[in-house]
């Protein structure tokens, strides 16, 4: 079974840019959850989705937002760029809504922002 | 809110012996769940062990195993027979409900483990 693929896998954008970040879950999966990964926050929470809804929504502006398809793939957008936005960002799937599932993680999306 | 606590940025070991990872988080809540995660320089975050809160027995997966201390809100992951591959980045995270049904991972800031030829 495939894993979870996140394309592109890296992306240079200038600032006041906006982007989008795909997300294929592992076939199957219907719960998709993104995360920013920098040097000095560490992992961050951003969003999750299941059944094209977001169910929780980490400390971050306006200017992130996200969506997922019937077929579970999800999009991640972020409005505006700023510099601080340069991150690796990571797409995690699990079958479903729940603390016993196990989230699997793609291998990221690096977003450098000039 | 949940935080969790990684002490050591940075440990050594050498090939073959054994090295522990230390990790404590705080929560008010009775069940929820324990992850170690590892992110060798590919960056690809793969799973090593999870912990249920609700078993009192220790996970164990391979060379990887975990002493969870319920009480003591601490969660430490021991490597056995050190291998090269195991140099990574190491992250302790911990899955608690967060309302509408959601279920977020909280991580900590990660432990930069070298193994040593």
């Amino acid at each position: 079974k495939a894993g979870v693929t996140q394309t592109p896998r890296y992306l240079i954008k200038t600032r006041g840019q906006q982007v989008t970040l795909s997300c294929s879950p592992i076939s199957g999966h219907r719960s998709v959850s993104w995360y920013q990964q920098t040097p000095g926050q560490g992992l961050q929470f951003l969003f999750e989705y299941f059944s094209e809804t977001q169910r929780n929504k980490g400390n971050f502006p306006g200017r992130f937002s996200g969506r997922q398809f019937s077929n579970s793939r999800s999009e991640m957008n972020v409005s505006t760029l700023e510099l601080g936005d340069s991150a690796l960002y990571l797409c995690a799937s699990s079958l479903a809504l729940g603390g016993h599932e196990t989230q699997y993680f793609g291998p990221g999306t690096r977003l450098l922002v000039l | 809110a949940q935080t969790v606590t990684q002490s050591q940025p940075e440990m050594s070991v050498q090939e073959a012996e054994t090295v522990t990872l230390s990790c404590t988080y705080d929560t008010s809540e009775n069940n929820y769940y324990l992850f170690w995660y590892k992110q060798p320089p590919s960056r690809q975050m793969i799973l090593v062990i999870r912990q249920e809160a609700y078993k009192q027995q220790n996970a164990t997966e391979n060379r990887f195993s975990v002493n969870f201390q319920k009480a003591a809100k601490s969660f430490s992951l021991k490597i056995s027979d050190s291998q090269l591959g195991d140099t990574a980045m190491y992250f302790c995270a911990f899955r608690g409900y967060s309302g509408a049904g959601s279920y977020q991972l909280t991580f900590g800031k990660g432990t930069k483990l070298s193994v040593i030829p």
